[in-house]
């Protein structure tokens, strides 16, 4: 069975840096690109970007652009997702995916709070 | 930049009905619209891909259709664990973005 195994809940003060991870399968990321969706409390679905774990080519969308770094180690299997400053409004439950055209496996989600 | 609109944001249907929710894309995007539903607490789960063809596991009563610029997921006998937010996603040359969902609640 595919699995995406995403790393535990984060609590964070703003200005704090925070990186959460994403594990799968040597064949999930030999094979796939790797996707992180954010979803704001009682919000949508919001997608962030993707990355290619054999090349780490990497896509953003235009809206975090800049505002998070998508990375991944072959070696361990794993995707991260990083941010360096964080603000409040990066309070969210945080997906990873696995996918081409479509997300066909989902990670549980990691939590990230952002609170003073 | 292309953007998708769900129709309704939400609706309710009783246990055996049959329900269908729609998504439009502002620019023809040929087949490329995928559907997923994400149920209360839930991270999303796939049901349909390339505008409809069933994900593997997925119920047939789960179905979709359209082409261009319309598409729609029907669920015939709607069931108890339907109840979920039901969102189309578009994808463009790894570039993807997500409609605003489409809450479904039974009667």
């Amino acid at each position: 069975e595919v699995q995406l195994e995403q790393s535990g809940p984060e609590v964070k003060k703003p200005g704090e840096s925070v990186k959460i991870s994403c594990k799968g399968s040597a064949d999930t990321f030999s094979t796939y690109w790797i996707a992180w969706v954010r979803q704001m409390p009682g919000k949508g679905l919001e997608w962030m970007g993707v990355i290619f774990p054999p090349d780490s080519d990497t896509r953003y969308s235009p809206s975090f652009q800049g505002q998070v770094t998508m990375s991944s180690d072959r070696a361990t299997n794993t995707a991260y997702l990083q941010w360096n400053s964080l603000e409040a409004s990066d309070t969210a439950m945080y997906y990873c995916a696995r996918g081409g055209t479509y997300f066909d496996h989902w990670g549980r989600g990691t939590l990230v709070t952002v609170s003073s | 930049d292309i953007q998708l609109t769900q129709s309704p944001s939400s609706l309710s249907a009783s246990v055996g009905g049959s329900v269908t929710i729609t998504c439009q894309a502002s620019q023809d995007i040929q087949n490329y619209i995928n559907w997923y539903q994400q149920r209360p607490g839930k991270a999303p789960k796939l049901l349909i891909y390339d505008a409809f063809n069933l994900e593997t596991g997925v119920p047939s009563r789960f179905s979709g259709g359209g082409a261009g610029t319309d598409f729609s997921l029907t669920i015939t006998n709607l069931q108890p664990e339907d109840v979920a937010t039901y969102y189309c996603q578009r994808y463009d040359s790894f570039f993807f973005s997500f409609g605003p969902g489409t809450r479904v609640d039974i009667k």
